[in-house]
């Protein structure tokens, strides 16, 4: 069965400062991969997703990460967080042969101004 | 445009009684169709997914249940609540054809079961 894994369940960092949230799956086939961010009050919504092409994938508000198919990991990357970035973080995989998109279990960032 | 709607937003209800909870999207057809639980330390747990009326796949075996009587309608259910039913669910919808898409989600309903 397919799997995430987020291995950080809750990050606190300064404005300005860099985040890198990591994901890895379990899968070592054909994978869809993607971010979701819930701010709070708001919907969850996409924040970046891979499916083929560029491993390095460009989403809203600055962020970014890049699908390592030899880790078997998607990390989030932003180079300098905002207090506005505070939210919770999920990531999500669909892998080949399963039709499900699997999350994993999110992870807090809580920006400090 | 696409949106998505569920009711109600927050519903507390006593051990043993009936649940119903709604999901209807707007601007699209035939979409796929999700119900989620999610809670703290756990993440989105899918509980069942639609690809079509009448459709139903059951993620996780439980008390509950869910139905697709419109195209663009999801509904969960229970006969009977227990405590451990408490949570925070959410519909999501997707483009038809791949269930491996984009997933747009609704606001959620907090449920509590005292």
């Amino acid at each position: 069965a397919q799997s995430v894994s987020q291995h950080n369940h809750h990050v606190i960092l300064s404005e300005a400062a860099s985040l890198e949230l990591g994901c890895n799956y379990s899968y070592g086939g054909t994978v869809n991969l993607f971010w979701y961010v819930q701010y709070p009050g708001q919907h969850l919504q996409l924040l970046l997703k891979y499916f083929s092409g560029d491993p390095l994938v460009k989403g809203i508000k600055g962020f970014e990460a890049e699908f390592i198919k030899s880790k078997f990991s998607f990390n989030l990357r932003k180079p300098s967080v905002q207090w506005s970035d505070t939210a919770e973080y999920f990531c999500a995989v669909n892998e080949g042969g399963y039709q499900k998109v699997t999350f994993g279990i999110g992870t807090k960032l809580q920006v400090i101004p | 445009s696409q949106t998505i709607h569920q009711w109600p937003a927050t519903l507390v209800q006593p051990v043993g009684s009936p649940l119903s909870l709604e999901c209807t999207v707007e601007g699209t057809s035939n979409p796929n169709l999700y119900w989620y639980r999610q809670a703290a330390g756990r993440g989105l747990q899918l509980l069942f997914y639609s690809v079509g009326i009448g459709q139903i796949s059951s993620e996780v075996p439980q008390n509950l249940s869910a139905s697709r009587p419109q195209d663009r309608q999801f509904i969960l259910s229970s006969k009977k609540l227990l405590l451990s039913d408490s949570g925070f669910y959410l519909c999501a919808w997707s483009q038809s054809g791949t269930l491996a898409d984009t997933q747009y989600f609704g606001p959620g309903t907090r449920l509590t079961v005292l």
